[in-house]
């Protein structure tokens, strides 16, 4: 399968936990992205990468939340000491361009539930 | 903040009917895009139309823009169980070289059959 993978797809903590999701991308898109989607909303975006840099992460929730890109690749997303309203899907999506200009469409992968006691 | 609202917020149609989805939203866009979700899934990318175009198809699926009324609509045609989904419209502002899209509460489709 070459689509986007996430992991876990459902993880459930207690409150105050730490907890992190990884993302792998679609092999060739160099642009990662990370969206929060609560019930009956629609995706919230949280953070962009392009390639290993973090090119926007203003839009981070508060500075519970942390997302890496170490090599390029992978992604991880890092919520410290969870709260009952983290409670959500975590969306992670890849895109790809063509002479360097943004194609537009992204790639989502399965989300992960993340369910706080 | 979600820019992008669709109408209505629930559709229940019958096998074959056609299903109409709209979306408005409020600043100057680069492209506007349409996704489907089904339940507890990630998004499935649908269609693109950029500023410049009116109308695009796909399919079963024709989009138009109205970029005066800052408005768009999704239709399906000869719906199927199978589109049984929501379906979100998501508006990409292009400021900053990569897809900081703006997603939509979404439309929520049941295609009875």
């Amino acid at each position: 399968d070459t689509g986007v993978s996430q992991n876990p797809r459902h993880k459930i903590t207690k409150r105050g936990q730490n907890v992190t999701f990884r993302c792998d991308p679609i092999s060739e898109h160099n642009r990662l992205y990370w969206y929060r989607q609560t019930l009956g909303q629609g995706p919230e975006f949280l953070t962009y990468f392009q390639n290993e840099a973090q090119l926007e992460k203003s839009r981070l929730l508060s500075d519970r939340f942390s997302a890496e890109r170490p090599k390029g690749s992978f992604s991880t997303l890092e919520i410290q000491r969870t709260e009952q309203g983290d409670s959500a899907m975590y969306l992670c999506a890849s895109s790809p361009t063509s002479g360097g200009a943004n194609t537009g469409e992204l790639f989502f992968g399965e989300g992960s539930r993340l369910t706080v006691l | 903040s979600q820019q992008g609202e669709e109408d209505p917020q629930a559709l229940s149609i019958q096998e074959g009917e056609n299903a109409t989805m709209n979306c408005s939203y409020k600043t100057s866009i680069n492209n506007l895009q349409w996704y489907r979700q089904n339940s507890g899934r990630g998004l499935v990318h649908l269609i693109l139309i950029r500023s410049n175009e009116r109308e695009k198809h796909s399919g079963r699926l024709r989009v138009t823009l109205d970029t005066s009324k800052k408005s768009s609509s999704l239709l399906i045609t000869a719906s199927r169980a199978a589109d049984t989904a929501s379906y979100f419209c998501a508006t990409d502002e292009g400021n900053s070289g990569y897809s900081t899209l703006t997603f939509g509460k979404g439309t929520m489709l049941l295609v009875s059959p």
